[in-house]
């Protein structure tokens, strides 16, 4: 079992719905959680951390934890063109600290 | 202010051979991560140096290598190249360690024939 574990679409959405990223992970001792955005051919550059089970928006992006699930989620709301992107969920477990990605899931949102 | 800086930025190299990396991180950030990327893989984290140490190390074999001066960069090496180390490895620093807010550089795209 994949420490992080992504759906790897791509995921076609049109322009002003809603899209929405999941992710597992398999460590129950994880803490902080995270989604990074890479466009192709460039590196991630990070949109939203969580620490805490709920939500947490920031303009049109909302995370979603579910620490009891295992459950991480990204919802982008009134999705642009811009968005198109790979989306990157990643997690720093309870014993390995260091960050761990999940394999990405590719989002195209059609104009 | 300046970002994560990496060279060389594309490198092509030959089976064998030994290839040196080098991140210069954000001022006064003192954590460099690396990681290799790969379509197959994904990000794959390598190490990471803190004050000059490694602090922590993935599931590579022990011809990747890594070191960190006391300005903050930091140098990737690898040594006896494969077809397969052929990948985009990403520096990333970040202010204190074990975090999960990295800033990523460019990459170094390093091509093995």
């Amino acid at each position: 079992q994949k420490e992080v574990e992504q759906n790897s679409g791509p995921l076609s959405v049109p322009e002003g719905a809603i899209a929405s990223l999941n992710c597992t992970y398999s460590d129950r001792g994880s803490q902080s959680f995270f989604w990074y955005r890479q466009y192709s051919g460039k590196s991630p550059e990070l949109i939203m951390s969580i620490y805490s089970n709920g939500d947490k928006e920031d303009g049109r992006f909302t995370a979603q934890l579910n620490k009891a699930s295992q459950y991480v989620s990204l919802l982008i709301r009134d999705s642009q063109p811009s968005d198109s992107a790979t989306y990157l969920c990643a997690v720093i477990g309870g014993s390995a600290r260091q960050l761990t990605f999940g394999s990405g899931t590719q989002l195209t949102v059609l104009p | 202010k300046a970002g994560v800086t990496q060279t060389p930025r594309y490198l092509i190299k030959t089976r064998g051979q030994q290839v040196t990396l080098s991140c210069s991180p954000i001022s006064g950030h003192r954590s460099v991560s690396w990681y290799q990327q790969t379509p197959g893989q994904g990000l794959q984290f390598l190490f990471e140096y803190f004050s000059e140490t490694q602090r922590n190390k993935g599931n590579f074999p022990g011809r990747f290598s890594g070191r960190q001066f006391s300005n903050s960069r930091s140098e990737m090496n690898v040594s006896t190249l494969e077809l397969g180390d052929s990948a985009l490895y990403l520096c990333a620093s970040s202010f204190d360690r074990e975090t999960g807010e990295l800033f990523f550089g460019e990459g170094s795209r390093l091509t093995v024939l």
